[in-house]
């Protein structure tokens, strides 16, 4: 069973600054997920990766297939990006492995 | 409005009352899922459906039934629900299982 490490587990920054969340997992996998989850609760899917780099807006997600890691970006932080982020990998099994998520990473941005 | 519904949104209960949580999208999508979300485990998956009829058991299916007679409605059923049942509960759903997730706005049930 696949072991999802994040770290850290708590960041608090001032607006404006580079952001970066790490993700490492142990068995290879055949997807990884970024996840926000908002104070209020609900969950939205930021980027699905199985190699390479994915860009959306301010945010970069990037996966070392090798090294089993994976990491998120936000750059020029604002407050609005205070969430839960959360990393979620599928087995190499694809379809019939479920998800194995992270314990998340709290993020808060000061103004 | 693309989106995956949870009903109902709220639960207290009492222990053994047998209830059920509503699941239901209205993407087309195959996969469904059910997740549980507890303060310093994060979530886990309880249940997946990859389509119609097709259902398998996750990391914590003990305790849970569900069915998936249609490709929309996904409910999650508690025969006999228990005190360590009491937890946040998300339901979502993707094209494949291999495809981004939708996830639905969560149920917090507590069972007394």
């Amino acid at each position: 069973k696949n072991e999802v490490e994040q770290s850290p587990q708590n960041l608090t920054a001032q607006e404006g600054e580079f952001i970066t969340i790490n993700c490492s997992y142990s068995v290879g996998i055949s997807a990884l997920h970024w996840l926000q989850q908002h104070p209020g609760g609900g969950i939205v899917s930021l980027f699905m990766l199985s190699s390479g780099k994915k860009k959306h807006g301010r945010l970069i997600a990037t996966i070392n297939i090798q090294e089993k890691h994976s990491s998120l970006h936000i750059t020029a932080s604002h407050p609005r990006d205070s969430a839960v982020y959360i990393c979620a990998v599928r087995g190499s099994g694809g379809g019939a492995d479920g998800l194995t998520f992270g314990k998340g990473t709290h993020l808060i941005i000061q103004p | 409005e693309a989106q995956v519904t949870q009903n109902p949104r709220y639960l207290i209960t009492v222990t053994g009352k047998k209830l059920t949580v509503t699941c239901s999208q209205n993407m087309n999508h195959e996969y469904m899922s059910w997740y549980r979300q507890d303060p310093g485990l994060g979530l886990r998956q309880i249940y997946y459906s990859m389509n119609v009829e097709v259902t398998d058991k996750g990391d914590v299916p003990e305790g849970y039934k569900v069915s998936r007679k249609e490709k929309r409605n996904f409910p999650l059923i508690l025969e006999s629900p228990s005190p360590n049942q009491t937890s946040l509960y998300f339901c979502a759903s993707s094209l494949d299982a291999e495809e981004t997730q939708y996830f639905g706005p969560g149920t917090r049930l507590l069972v007394l």
